[in-house]
């Protein structure tokens, strides 16, 4: 089984923050890395599929950049608004076609 | 394109009842999975299927869970008996193949499960 890890688990900000979340993987068959937004009553929506050492993607005002050596990605969220309240996933994959998930950092935004 | 495909959304059963859960992925996608997501987990893998083949069910509890996809579309995860453990919320996923590097998990809107 493999360990992929998130961090904060939750996290409570005020609107107008910007914030960050952890996902650490193993370093040694990596073969992508998903982050998804799992708003409550709806289904999880892949953000951005991540391949390359040192990929750097943005969707908005959501950013995400990946250390395949050290086994770390960030996500960013600039500006945090309301609607960004959602879980966050993020999901190591390996060249089998295995995607396995860390349990999520839960964001609140505060209005 | 239409999405992933579930049903039912809800269901409540009695502990040692059986229930099963349907899905259909978007059309075209060879790899499905079933995840079973326990409140405050991330998903955990049940199982994946490559077109109608399993590619692994490893953390299938298959003394009461089962599942198949017999013409390599539309799938059915069964739990029987069920247990009080097995409360939390399945889902089903599929993508066009796990060789394709950028392809990420499409997602149904899950079936929550309650076993009392």
């Amino acid at each position: 089984i493999l360990n992929v890890e998130q961090s904060p688990q939750s996290l409570h900000v005020q609107e107008g923050d910007s914030t960050n979340f952890t996902c650490s993987f193993p370093s040694s068959n990596f073969y992508a890395l998903h982050w998804y937004r799992w708003e409550t009553a709806k289904s999880p929506e892949a953000l951005f599929v991540m391949t390359l050492n040192g990929d750097e993607k943005k969707k908005g005002r959501i950013s995400a950049t990946l250390n395949t050596k050290e086994g770390y990605s960030y996500l960013y969220i600039k500006g945090s608004q309301p609607e960004d309240s959602a879980t966050y996933l993020c999901a190591f994959n390996t060249n089998a076609g295995k995607s396995t998930f860390g349990d999520g950092t839960t964001l609140t935004v505060k209005p | 394109e239409a999405g992933v495909a579930q049903s039912p959304r809800y269901k409540i059963i009695e502990k040692r009842q059986s229930v099963a859960f349907w899905c259909n992925p978007i059309s075209g996608h060879a790899t499905l999975y079933w995840y079973q997501q326990i409140l405050g987990q991330g998903p955990k893998l049940l199982i994946q299927f490559q077109n109608n083949g399993v590619v692994d069910d490893s953390q299938l509890p298959k003394d009461r869970f089962s599942a198949e996809r017999l013409k390599g579309v539309d799938s059915t995860l069964k739990i029987q008996p069920a247990k009080l453990e097995d409360s939390a919320v399945y889902l089903c996923a599929s993508s066009l193949g796990g060789t394709v590097r950028n392809s990420p998990l499409h997602f149904g809107n899950g079936t929550r499960l309650t076993v009392t």
